[in-house]
């Protein structure tokens, strides 16, 4: 079956602009993520979604930040006035759900992420 | 808060031999998940194996497996018989907090396979 898409694959922006990012879960898959990924801070994770609700945002790296999920499906994370630090590879992934029945965790799979590039 | 430590930043190993990758965590969570993912030079993350907090056999996927020591709190990843399509970054990762948050993830081991 289809895996996690993402678009744009490269994204090259000027400093200031707002960029959008799209992540297409698999299908069924409630649970949604976005990581980051640079060569300084190597992977963070960013933000968790479970259906269209978002519990903590607090690994948004600063309020220029925003994510949301519609439907259950489909997230944008949005970046406004990028910055040069802004820079890396976004990554999304998305599980069945967070854990099992018995509590374990659920795999999460990955996209191929959006190259962010502000110059 | 969690930590993943990967103390291997690269390693160079012969083809068809045996690989660990060390991973040592640390949390304060009873239950919690690690995950091993592979990432190749096109930059997709692989998932390769998963074992939890509570199994009590070490998880086996293939020519993957885990050794899973507890007390030690160790999740060292075992390739065997490795190939030249297994040079790659090597992730260890780990979950807990009941599923309220993302992976913690290590910094990686880049694993050259020559031939």
């Amino acid at each position: 079956g289809a895996g996690v898409s993402q678009s744009p694959s490269n994204k090259v922006t000027e400093k200031g602009k707002d960029v959008e990012l799209r992540c297409d879960p698999i299908s069924g898959h409630t649970a949604l993520y976005w990581y980051r990924q640079s060569l300084g801070q190597g992977l963070e994770f960013l933000i968790y979604f479970q259906g269209n609700s978002a519990p903590d945002k607090s690994g948004l790296p600063s309020d220029r930040f925003s994510a949301e999920r519609t439907g259950g499906s489909v997230s944008t994370l949005t970046i406004q006035r990028t910055q040069q630090e802004d820079s890396a590879v976004y990554l999304c992934a998305s599980s069945l759900k967070p854990l099992t029945i018995a509590g374990r965790q659920e795999t999460q799979y990955f996209g191929p992420g959006t190259r962010l590039l502000v110059l | 808060a969690q930590k993943i430590t990967q103390t291997q930043p690269g390693m160079f190993v012969q083809e068809k031999e045996a690989v660990t990758l060390d991973c040592t965590y640390d949390t304060s969570d009873q239950s919690y998940g690690l995950f091993w993912y592979k990432q190749p030079s096109s930059g997709e993350m692989i998932f390769l194996i998963y074992q939890g907090s509570y199994d009590e056999q070490n998880a086996t996927e293939g020519r993957y497996s885990l050794n899973f020591q507890k007390a030690r709190k160790s999740a060292n990843l075992v390739i065997s018989a490795s190939q030249l399509g297994d040079s790659a970054m090597y992730f260890c990762a780990m979950r807990g907090r009941g599923g309220a948050d993302g992976l913690t993830f290590g910094k990686g081991t880049h694993l050259i396979i020559q031939p």
